[in-house]
């Protein structure tokens, strides 16, 4: 068991470029979900995924936005058409799924968006 | 849905002096209370929970926090404090359904923990 991991871990981009993050959980955690941390902040919950199944999104995603979870295994995160308010540590955590759910974070990947 | 308000963004203290870390939480629904601690340069690390049962709890490196369900809070405690107990500490809660977790963890804002010799 190696954690979470979480490629690339910094992402220096210009506005309007697209970009992809990957997150691969811990082997045999069906629960991955992604969060958001800006300066100054506690992480905001983005999305999770039991299994390949996306089962929640948050209103703070917007369209530009998309998370995929082929197979139920590594998760990637999409953004397209990047703004400079992009910018933000992006944090992957994974879990077990059991009653109470503890999860288990990501290095993140910290995205500048010029 | 939940929140989460820690009061203090910043707690200086010096080393050997005990130390109270303030989280209050809202929510309509019962929930799991969690303490998360990032070390500088790392990534979030689970500090200790509560889940059910006892409402005290603890961690291996003397931290405590306890659930007080009327006053809706969860502050962290640690009588003597080291200098490698500076980090940022973050309260989050999960809303429960039927006694499992609805999966997303709310945070607070975090709170910068600065332990001086």
């Amino acid at each position: 068991d190696t954690g979470v991991s979480q490629n690339p871990r910094h992402k220096i981009t210009k506005r309007g470029q697209n970009v992809t993050f990957r997150c691969d959980p811990i082997s045999e955690h069906n629960r991955l979900y992604w969060y958001r941390q800006t300066l100054g902040q506690g992480p905001e919950f983005l999305t999770y995924f039991q299994n390949e199944a996306q089962l929640e999104k948050s209103r703070l995603l917007s369209d530009r936005f998309s998370a995929e979870r082929p197979k139920g295994s590594f998760s990637t995160l999409e953004i397209q058409r990047t703004e400079q308010g992009d910018s933000a540590m992006y944090l992957c955590a994974s879990s077990s799924g059991l009653a109470w759910d503890e999860q288990f974070f990501g290095p993140g990947t910290r995205l500048t968006v010029l | 849905a939940q929140s989460v308000t820690q009061l203090d963004s910043q707690v200086p203290v010096f080393e050997e002096a005990p130390v109270e870390l303030r989280c209050n939480y809202s929510s309509s629904v019962s929930v799991y209370l969690f303490w998360y601690v990032q070390y500088p340069n790392q990534g979030l690390q689970l500090l200790l929970k509560y889940l059910s049962g006892s409402t005290l709890v603890k961690s291996i490196n003397g931290f405590e926090a306890e659930f007080n369900k009327s006053q809706t809070s969860f502050h962290l405690r640690k009588p003597s404090v080291h200098i490698s107990d500076t980090a940022e500490y973050f309260c989050a809660v999960s809303g429960l359904l039927g006694g499992t977790s609805y999966g997303k963890l709310t945070f607070g804002q975090g709170t910068i923990l600065t332990v001086h010799p």
